[in-house]
């Protein structure tokens, strides 16, 4: 089963306008990270953010901003005003404590903003 | 800054041929990480390594099989190429064993073709 899920395969907006990236995730451990990767076209998975399970706060970080939610397991991701710059495919990753250092990744979201 | 460097951007070899893909890291992490990804796919996890000589196998592993003679440097060896290997493949690396839920850092990747 996918212990990661990202529904929104492709998405497109106009720039300028908020986007948001949905993450559903599925696990046992009450202990494990989240985290958000952006792949832009040359390929480079960059990270972006981490959230660890006993912190539900939500974290803004300029025009981004992450949703944790535990009672829907989900880590949703937010970009306000976006810009052409902001295209590419984003990345949810799951790590447990039981498996340690090993990811599990969602499908990616491919984000086209459309000057 | 975290360095991860892939010895090829693109690849094209021939089916049967013996593959080598490279990776090397510049922060002395002892975890590093081959995945491949495809289109609609994400990325799926081929090995993993803790330290030097050591190798786990992770989700797709058949096919493939790894090296990790120096702390720095994890190695991808496609032992007789096929059609369905083609991808792209990345290399990743994070922080020191016992610590867990660390960011892995990636290369930028490597574009697989088998003729």
């Amino acid at each position: 089963a996918q212990k990661v899920t990202q529904a929104q395969t492709e998405i497109s907006v106009v720039e300028k306008e908020d986007v948001t990236l949905d993450c559903v995730y599925e696990t046992r451990d009450t202990t494990y990270y989240l985290f958000w990767y952006k792949q832009p076209p040359s390929g480079e998975l960059v990270f972006l953010i981490r959230r660890n399970s006993f912190d539900e706060q939500n974290e803004i970080s300029g025009r981004y901003s992450w949703n944790f939610q535990k009672s829907t397991s989900s880590f949703n991701f937010t970009i306000t005003a976006s810009q052409v710059v902001d295209s590419a495919v984003y990345f949810c990753a799951l790590s447990e404590a039981e498996t340690g250092n090993q990811f599990y990744f969602g499908t990616g979201t491919s984000l086209t903003v459309i000057p | 800054d975290v360095k991860v460097t892939q010895s090829s951007r693109y690849l094209v070899k021939r089916t049967g041929e013996k593959v080598f893909l490279e990776c090397v890291q510049d922060m002395d992490h002892e975890n590093m990480f081959w995945y491949r990804q495809d289109p609609g796919l994400g990325l799926r996890l081929i090995y993993f390594s803790y330290d030097v000589k050591m190798k786990e196998k992770g989700d797709i592993p058949e096919g493939y099989s790894v090296s990790r003679e120096k702390k720095e440097r994890f190695s991808l060896i496609l032992e007789s190429a096929s059609t369905n290997q083609t991808s792209m493949y990345l290399c990743a690396s994070s922080h020191p064993q016992g610590s867990w839920g660390q960011p892995q850092h990636f290369g930028d990747g490597t574009r697989l073709s088998i003729l």
